[in-house]
């Protein structure tokens, strides 16, 4: 079975830049979040969506934004990119919401912006 | 001062050390402690989970809660060189709010189980 998947690999950018990072779940996970990781930090929230809807939000400027799409896929955009942005952007999928749905992570999008 | 405390290490052991790996936390709405295990260049999966005080054993893998002192500890018996890798404690609050099911993640610990 086929894990969650993110696209991109690898991305580099500059300053000023858009960026779109893609996640699909694993097959019959509802819900899909997003965390940036920083070189050497752990993973921080981003974003939670459930059923196309967004569910929770962490401390991140409106420069970044998500949606989910009807197959559950989802997408984080990133305008006006700065160079503190620079980080592994990871997608974790679950059953549903809930703190006791356990989250599966992909292997990440690193993002490079010079 | 963050909500997740972890000791980044670098931590050093011989193969077949325990090795003990530790958090405090200062938000007392966390209800739900894990543990993720991430290698280099991969995302995190999870080795431990725990709902409330007490302890949980998986294989050579101990998940100790103290909820009274904000304390988590994970532990690995007979470490191996396979263990390698940057461990992860994270928690969640149990319900509601505008962040149900985000996790709140430690720094994370680097260890190197050495043969």
């Amino acid at each position: 079975d086929a894990g969650v998947t993110q696209s991109p690999t690898h991305l580099i950018k500059t300053r000023g830049q858009h960026v779109t990072l893609r996640c699909s779940p694993i097959s019959g996970h509802k819900s899909v979040s997003w965390y940036q990781q920083v070189l050497g930090q752990g993973p921080q929230f981003i974003f939670q969506y459930y059923e196309k809807e967004e569910r929770g939000r962490g401390n991140f400027p409106d420069r970044f934004s998500a949606r989910q799409f009807p197959n559950y896929s989802s997408e984080l955009n990133v305008n006006a990119l700065l160079l503190g942005d620079s980080a592994l952007y990871l997608c974790a999928s679950s059953l549903g919401l809930g703190p006791y749905n356990e989250q599966f992570f992909g292997p990440g999008t690193r993002l490079t912006v010079l | 001062q963050k909500e997740v405390e972890q000791d980044p290490g670098p931590l050093s052991v011989p193969e077949g050390a325990i090795v003990s790996l530790n958090c405090t936390y200062s938000n007392s709405a966390f209800q739900y402690f894990m543990w993720y295990r991430q290698y280099s260049r991969k995302g995190p999966e999870l080795l431990m989970y725990t709902y409330s005080s007490g302890n949980k054993e998986d294989g050579r893998f101990t998940a100790q809660v103290d909820k009274s002192s904000k304390y988590i500890s994970l532990f690995i018996r007979d470490s191996q060189p396979s263990d390698s890798a940057t461990y992860l404690c994270a928690m969640s609050a149990s319900a509601g709010g505008t962040s149900y099911g985000k996790l709140t993640f430690g720094q994370g610990t680097i260890l190197t189980v050495h043969p």
